[in-house]
């Protein structure tokens, strides 16, 4: 079984251009997570998707972060106009979902490292 | 608030030495804990949860963790360590739908 896969996994951008990442979350999984580790910090969480639906955004630093999971599978960050202090790593993870809750073990992928120049 | 503060950022050990990384938590609600590891140029893996029942976890590679109440920690430990153990190693708490992580320990393994 494939795990939670990430593209790109290294992107370098300039200040004020706009990138898109995307995370393939392993099959069959309604829970779909967004993470940001900054400059060697914690992991902080960025939101949740449950299939297609935002359950919490909370913790998406501003608008110019839009993340989108059409039809409940992969899911898109898309930053626009990048800022340098978006530079990290930003990981995605997915749980199956149902009755475990906060007891489910998340799975991560990769991650994709991000530079803004 | 739910937080974790693991208390080294890097602990140099020498191979077949016994490691122990800490980690403290403060929470008001019954906590679910984990333990995540990144190897270098790879995702997190879990290594070990907490959840209820046994205060001592055994997770993977011959890790084990405990968790105690009383002094909300959850420390990891390995009693002989291996070069390939050297990562970064992430101690988390569930909060509602999203984990809370510490800021990580970098476990340096020396031959």
């Amino acid at each position: 079984e494939a795990g939670v896969t990430q593209f790109p996994s290294h992107s370098v951008i300039e200040k004020g251009q706009t990138v898109t990442l995307r995370c393939d979350p392993i099959s069959g999984h309604d829970n779909l997570y967004w993470y940001r580790r900054v400059m060697g910090k914690e992991i902080k969480f960025l939101l949740h998707f449950v299939k297609e639906s935002k359950q919490d955004e909370s913790g998406m630093p501003n608008n110019r972060f839009l993340a989108e999971r059409t039809g409940g599978t992969y899911s898109t960050l898309k930053v626009q106009p990048a800022e340098l202090e978006d530079s990290g790593v930003y990981f995605c993870a997915s749980s199956q979902g149902g009755r475990a809750g906060l007891q489910e073990t998340q799975y991560f992928g990769p991650g994709t490292r991000l530079l803004v120049l | 608030a739910q937080s974790v503060t693991q208390l080294d950022s890097q602990v140099p050990v020498f191979e077949e030495a016994p490691v122990e990384l800490r980690c403290n938590y403060s929470s008001s609600v019954s906590v679910y804990l984990f333990w995540y590891v990144q190897y270098p140029n790879q995702g997190l893996q879990l290594l070990l949860k907490y959840l209820s029942g046994s205060t001592l976890v055994k997770g993977i590679n011959g890790f084990e963790a405990e968790f105690n109440k009383s002094q909300t920690s959850f420390h990891l430990r390995k009693p002989s360590v291996h070069i390939s153990d050297t990562a970064e190693y992430f101690c988390a708490v569930s909060l509602l739908n999203k984990l809370v992580f510490g800021a990580g320990t970098i476990l340096r393994v020396k031959s």
